[in-house]
């Protein structure tokens, strides 16, 4: 079975920052990764996903990140953040065996001017 | 296309009272499933279809609930009797040719308040 933590349900930043949501997985077996946003009374968008080959995937709307299967990771980032960038972001997992996606709770970020 | 399509978007029933939830997938997907969300749990998988066959409904919370997929173009939750517990908001979700390879394209939810 798989899990998925994320570490931070808030993270407030000032629009042009840099921001990073953090995700940790557990798998007894491979995995593949994703990232989701879900914004206010929306259903879930695909942000990016991992399946194999270069570990930094890169997303829509200027998100990326970086799989590192030694730290059971799959942090979120961006360089420059904006307003319209406030929403919730769902971390994902599948395990290469798998039926459906596993969601960690969901991390809210909050943009401000 | 017009993506996945839920309705009702919001549903307010009163305690013991039968709750229908309706779901179109994306034609063509043959891969559908129904999400739960709440603040306290998250996303929750509730049950699994492929090619209208349920696969996986290990999320079902209990014999209240019960999910159908008639056609390749129609799913329903029920629920009966609703508890105020169940006041969550429900995604159904569908893919092309299961997850893994593919992304799960989720509907806009139905907020449903049981009182």
């Amino acid at each position: 079975a798989q899990s998925v933590t994320q570490l931070d349900s808030q993270v407030p930043v000032f629009e042009e920052a840099p921001v990073e949501l953090r995700c940790n997985y557990s798998s007894s077996v491979s995995v593949y990764l994703f990232w989701y946003v879900q914004y206010p009374n929306q259903g879930l968008q695909l942000l990016l996903k991992y399946l194999s080959g270069s570990t930094l995937v890169k997303g829509i709307n200027g998100f990326e990140a970086e799989f590192n299967k030694s730290q059971t990771s799959f942090h979120l980032r961006k360089p420059s953040v904006h307003i319209s960038d406030t929403a919730e972001y769902f971390c994902a997992v599948i395990g290469q065996a798998g039926t459906a996606l596993i969601f960690g709770k969901g991390t809210t970020l909050s943009v401000s001017s | 296309d017009a993506g996945v399509i839920q309705s009702p978007r919001h549903e307010v029933t009163e305690m013991g009272q039968e709750v229908t939830l309706r779901c179109k997938p994306i034609s063509g997907h043959n891969s559908l499933f129904w999400y739960r969300q709440t603040m306290m749990r998250g996303l929750e998988l509730l049950i699994y279809f492929n090619n209208n066959v349920p696969i996986d409904d290990s999320g079902m919370p209990e014999d209240r609930f019960s999910a159908k997929m008639p056609n390749a173009s129609f799913s329903t939750l029920k629920i009966q009797p609703s508890e105020p517990r169940d006041s969550a908001v429900y995604f159904c979700a569908s893919s092309p040719r299961g997850v893994r390879n593919t992304e799960a394209f989720f509907g806009q939810g139905t907020r449903l308040t049981v009182v």
